[in-house]
């Protein structure tokens, strides 16, 4: 069975300030990997995915993660971050390409931006 | 963009008592939709994969005579908790998939958060 992890329950980083949230996967096969962002009022947001090709995957609102198969790991980063930034993020991982299947959830990081 | 909304947003019922819940894509037409349970402080849990015209898809440890997931249309998907205990308190969120989008593709509800009493 697949699984995500997400070491950090909360981030704090200071506004203008990089940011990597980190995510490790546990899967048999070839992984689609996704990064949501989930505000308090608003669904979740797809912020990007990675299903094959280039490692380097670019999303929307700056954000961009990396896919590293020795490592299990799809990471997020942006360099700047700005206080519209802060909110819950999950990293999950689909068991196809086609969404057929319900997506595997980690437990999320809580990003806090400090002014 | 493809959007997914949720109704009612909040409900507080009565132990013993059944919720249902309404998950509708808005502009276009989902085959497809699935029921994510998630905690306080929690990750999402997928519930059941629903299918337009047939019977959900439940994951291991959901009950399916609890929860129960009609899927009539294709743009309405419900969710019934049948006789509600505090237990069942919890936030629910839908998603549905896109036809034919990019490779795992789901849009969100802003979720539906149930207290039972």
């Amino acid at each position: 069975a697949q699984s995500v992890t997400q070491p950090d329950i909360h981030i704090t980083v200071s506004e203008g300030a990089s940011l990597e949230l980190r995510c490790n996967y546990s899967y048999g096969a070839t992984p689609y990997l996704f990064w949501y962002v989930q505000s308090p009022g608003q669904g979740l947001q797809l912020l990007l995915k990675y299903f094959s090709g280039d490692t380097l995957v670019q999303g929307i609102k700056g954000f961009e993660a990396e896919f590293k198969r020795s490592q299990s790991s799809f990471n997020l980063r942006k360099p700047s971050v700005h206080w519209s930034d802060a909110a819950e993020y999950f990293c999950a991982v689909g068991a196809s390409g086609g969404g057929a299947d319900g997506l595997t959830f980690g437990k999320g990081t809580h990003l806090i931006i400090q002014p | 963009g493809a959007v997914v909304s949720q109704h009612p947003s909040w409900v507080i019922c009565k132990s013993g008592t059944s919720v249902k819940i309404e998950c509708r894509s808005l502009d276009f037409q989902a085959t497809t939709m699935f029921w994510y349970r998630q905690f306080p402080k929690q990750s999402l849990m997928l519930m059941a994969t629903s299918n337009e015209g047939s019977k959900a898809t439940y994951e291991q440890g959901v009950e399916k005579d609890k929860f129960l997931i009609n899927h009539a249309s294709l743009t309405l998907s419900t969710l019934t908790v049948t006789s509600a205990h505090p237990e069942d308190s919890s936030f629910y969120i839908c998603s549905a998939r896109v036809p034919l989008a990019g490779v795992g593709e789901q849009y969100f509800g802003p979720g539906t958060r149930l207290t039972v009493t």
